[in-house]
């Protein structure tokens, strides 16, 4: 079974500018999440799909991030314009039903971001 | 508000020795609890959970048990290998959201050395 997939894996970028990351999500799963993790923290959700739906984005800052789900699939999530606080592990991650009864949420490798 | 503490690192052993490292929550209800695994260079792998209290879980060798009088799932191995060198992350999902959010605690840095 493929696993969640991200791209780029790495990408430097100097303030103000925008930049665009990728998910694809494991086949057949209907939630996907984005994390965001600063060196040193744990994950912290930004913003979780159910299908092509937003069902949680209340720790997305959405003057300067935004991310869509087109046909319950592929994933992107954008910043612009990007800040120095940015520069994080952007993960992605997708689970089969997204309810909270313990199921294991699947991550992909991450975006780690520099912004100068 | 929901929380998860868990023990700063790095945690550094011998191999074979005996690892442990704590976690308690703050929740309101009962969630279900997670041990995430951050190899170098790899992304986030489910390394073991428990759904409801007394349950232990367990995989590779690793442990924990939930706990609900003291809202903590330690985990534990009895013999650890250089190759369990990574970042371990404790996190819960409140059962009573309407949607699985993982809250995830700082992560604790493990280092074995042969």
């Amino acid at each position: 079974e493929a696993g969640v997939a991200q791209s780029p894996r790495y990408k430097i970028i100097e303030k103000r500018q925008s930049v665009a990351f990728w998910c694809n999500p494991i086949s057949g799963h209907a939630t996907l999440y984005w994390y965001q993790q600063i060196l040193g923290q744990g994950p912290k959700l930004l913003i979780q799909f159910q299908n092509n739906g937003v069902v949680d984005d209340s720790q997305l800052p959405k003057d300067r991030f935004s991310a869509e789900r087109l046909k319950g699939v592929d994933s992107t999530l954008k910043i612009q314009p990007a800040k120095l606080e940015d520069s994080a592990v952007y993960l992605c991650a997708s689970s089969q039903t997204g309810l909270p009864k313990g199921e294991t949420q699947y991550f992909g490798p991450g975006t780690r971001l520099l912004v100068l | 508000g929901n929380s998860v503490t868990q023990m700063e690192g790095p945690v550094t052993l011998s191999e074979e020795a005996f690892l442990t490292i704590n976690c308690t929550y703050t929740a309101t209800g009962y969630p279900s609890l997670f041990w995430y695994v951050q190899y170098p260079g790899e992304g986030l792998q489910l390394l073991l959970k428990a759904t409801k209290a007394d349950d232990k879980g367990s995989n590779k060798g690793f442990e924990a048990t939930y706990r609900k009088e003291t809202t903590s799932f330690h985990l534990e191995k009895g013999s650890v290998q250089v190759s369990d060198s990574a970042v371990y992350f404790c996190a819960l999902i409140l059962t009573t959201d309407s949607w699985g959010k993982l809250q995830f605690g700082a992560g604790t840095q493990v280092v074995v050395t042969p």
